[in-house]
């Protein structure tokens, strides 16, 4: 089993440019989620996936867009590429909302 | 969700106990405490979570106080792979909230 699989590992994109970084589960999980860690910083929710079917906000929605899939996939799409959102982005999944997460390796992004 | 408190920074020695603190003084009475630790840039690591009882695992303890305003995580054998930053967590509604942590060294 890979457990979190994210896609890609580095990226570096010019301001103004989209993309979506990929992130798939294979341990059958509910809920998914998306963070993103800033240098010397604690990691900081972006959006969530309680369930196949819903998404909400977390502490930083804004600039990104997210989309669940299925059951496996939950993917985070950055529209414009600002500067800003360089940082390294973390996928997880949880089996329900007092469970334990499970994290990727995650995808270190630069915008020049 | 309760906010933690944490020291920025701790050292122990190789073979000793690491016995790292969290304040949670706002916790609420549904509210777990979570630790995960990071090593280097990898992604976070489950460690162990508890309500109110001490909690041990084959990676280390939870001893809670009796008034659940503070929590203290025990590494038994603290080993150099135990350097890390180790994130207390209290939490209740769905999302998991992040602090700045502690960065544990353990020295040889």
């Amino acid at each position: 089993n890979a457990g979190v699989t994210q896609t890609p590992k580095f990226q570096v994109l010019k301001t103004g440019q989209s993309m979506t970084l990929q992130c798939a589960q294979d341990m059958n999980h509910n809920s998914m989620y998306w963070y993103r860690q800033d240098p010397g910083m604690g990691l900081r929710l972006i959006y969530y996936s309680a369930s196949e079917g819903t998404t909400d906000k977390g502490e930083v929605p804004n600039g990104y867009n997210v989309s669940r899939l299925n059951k496996r996939e939950f993917s985070l799409r950055l529209e414009s590429a600002a500067p800003s959102q360089t940082s390294v982005y973390f996928c997880a999944c949880s089996q329900g909302p007092n469970e334990k997460l499970f994290f990727g390796s995650g995808t270190q992004l630069s915008v020049l | 969700d309760a906010k933690t408190t944490q020291p920025p920074s701790m050292d122990c020695a190789e073979g000793r106990a690491a016995n790292l603190p969290c304040n949670h003084s706002t916790i609420s009475g549904n509210e777990y405490v979570y630790w995960y630790r990071q090593i280097h840039s990898q992604g976070p690591q489950y460690i162990i979570h508890g309500l109110k009882n001490n909690e041990t695992n084959e990676m280390a303890s939870l001893i809670i106080t009796e008034d659940r305003k503070s929590s203290t995580l025990i590494l038994p054998h603290a080993t150099l792979r135990d350097t890390a930053v180790y994130y207390c967590i209290v939490k209740g509604a769905q999302k998991l909230v992040f602090g700045q942590g502690t960065r544990l060294t353990i020295n040889p």
